[in-house]
């Protein structure tokens, strides 16, 4: 089973900045990688398939990049409503399982 | 609008069953999988079950096959998590989401609002 690891766990950071969260596939997962927004309380927001196309609504502020063992999403500008967990998800090897990160938690410094 | 109202969590003893639905309004059901993704307290997302569009290709985690039976209800647009056996280690809180395409969705684009499930004597 393929392994993700999110780093760091958490991140502490001043709204108006920028950050770039990562995530590494124990395996290569050539571009099927997803991220997702999750608040307390809700349902996961999907932000960003196929490793760098942004889902329908999310603003231009979200980016992400990466392939094969090693992804980025990058937040540009941080507003009060990002602060939050992002997971990344692998597709790649796909059936059996799908596989999430443990997520990063990103909150206001 | 995509809408997915969740129901059939609660408290259940160890070895009990429950029954989740969600049910779903705003896009074309038949036309796409369904997953059951759960989250126990304070860890990562974790993928339990899919289901493609006519319910006639279905996977399971190794977690749960044998004791979980995922199906849908096309003509009432419900999804479904029958589960039984239940024990400790599924406690979480249960999302239903939306895949992205007909059979073997890749990544999950709409959610519910999660169903509480609580294993517990």
């Amino acid at each position: 089973e393929i392994v993700m690891t999110q780093s760091p766990a958490t991140l502490s950071v001043s709204p108006g900045e920028g950050v770039t969260l990562s995530c590494r596939a124990s395996q290569p997962v050539n571009s099927n990688l997803a991220w997702y927004q999750q608040k307390p309380g809700q349902a996961p927001r999907l932000l960003i398939y196929a490793a760098s196309t942004r889902a329908s609504g999310v603003p231009a502020r979200f980016s992400g990049s990466g392939s094969g063992t090693e992804f980025t999403l990058t937040i540009s500008s941080l507003q009060s409503a990002d602060f939050a967990v992002y997971y990344c998800q692998q597709y790649d090897h796909w059936p059996p399982a799908h596989t999430f990160g443990q997520g990063t938690k990103l909150e206001i410094k | 609008e995509v809408q997915m109202l969740q129901s059939g969590g609660g408290l259940v003893q160890p070895g009990g069953s429950l029954r989740l639905s969600c049910e779903v309004s705003g896009f074309i059901f038949t036309s796409y999988a369904m997953t059951w993704v759960r989250q126990a307290p304070g860890e990562r997302l974790e993928w339990v079950s899919g289901i493609s569009h006519s319910g006639a290709t279905i996977f399971y985690a190794d977690s749960v096959k044998g004791r979980f039976t995922i199906s849908r209800d096309n003509s009432k647009r419900t999804l479904y998590l029958q589960m039984d056996n239940l024990t400790a280690d599924d406690t979480a809180v249960y999302f239903c989401a939306k895949g992205d395409r007909s059979v073997a969705a890749y990544f999950f684009d709409s959610w519910g609002q999660g169903s509480l499930v609580t294993v517990s004597s």
